[in-house]
């Protein structure tokens, strides 16, 4: 069974960089599919954005200039870095994998809360 | 941006039938939009419960069912249970990205 860990830090400060990892198990992290998602405290989820088992990668267009979304392949995690946060991307961060071909977020992670505050 | 609109709530009885159904501002959902539904459950990660409109995960109950109903992807619970108690979220694919609908919260009573 596929597997979605994320890890980061649970606080970080207006302005900096938010970087969160999501180690994978059982699943071959240059084959799938991978994506962030986020959900506020007590609203809906909002999708950040993915990298294809080709390397590419696409951006929510609210959020494009600020998110990268990357993967190592030589480990077995993808990453998320958010610039110039605020207060407005306190949630809950999730990743979420699958293997493609109309399956795109079949196995999700436990999720992470992360907490912009100075 | 495209907006994904889902009914805020909806009831349903045990052991009813109800359909909920995602609809998007930029026109008719077909099945190029990819629909997913997403089951979560208070205090949990969400759960895929359908992909690419109708088809289901190997752990999706069989009492779920998902369809283009008039213009909208549609999620219909057949039996309902309470254990069913959850919010529901639709996801569809346009341009390259995807976009949530602000999601359902069904009460099972």
């Amino acid at each position: 069974q596929v597997q979605l860990q994320e890890s980061g830090p649970g606080l970080v400060k207006p302005s900096e960089t938010l970087s969160l990892t999501c180690t994978v198990s059982s699943a071959s992290i240059s084959k799938y599919y991978w994506s962030w998602i986020r959900q506020p405290p007590g609203k809906g989820l909002e999708w950040l954005g993915y990298i294809s088992n080709t390397g590419s990668t696409n951006y929510n267009p609210s959020l494009k200039s600020r998110v990268t979304v990357s993967l190592d392949t030589s480990k077995t995690h993808f990453s998320l870095k958010l610039n110039s946060v605020s207060a407005a991307d306190t949630a809950v961060y999730y990743c979420a994998g699958s293997p493609g071909a109309g399956r795109y977020f079949d196995y999700w992670g436990q999720g992470i809360l992360v907490t912009v505050s100075s | 941006q495209t907006v994904v609109t889902q009914e805020p709530s909806l009831t349903v009885s045990p052991g009813g039938t109800v359909t909920l159904t995602c609809a998007s501002s930029t026109g008719a959902v077909t099945s190029g939009y990819y629909p997913n539904w997403f089951q979560q459950k208070l205090g949990q990660a969400p759960r895929a419960l359908i992909y690419s409109t109708n088809n289901k995960h190997s752990w999706t109950p069989a009492r779920f069912s998902g369809s283009l109903l008039g213009g909208k992807a549609a999620l219909t619970l057949s039996g309902a249970l309470r254990e069913d108690e959850a919010d529901y979220y639709c996801l569809l694919y346009q341009g390259g990205t995807w976009v949530f609908g602000g999601g359902t919260k069904l009460t099972v009573l």
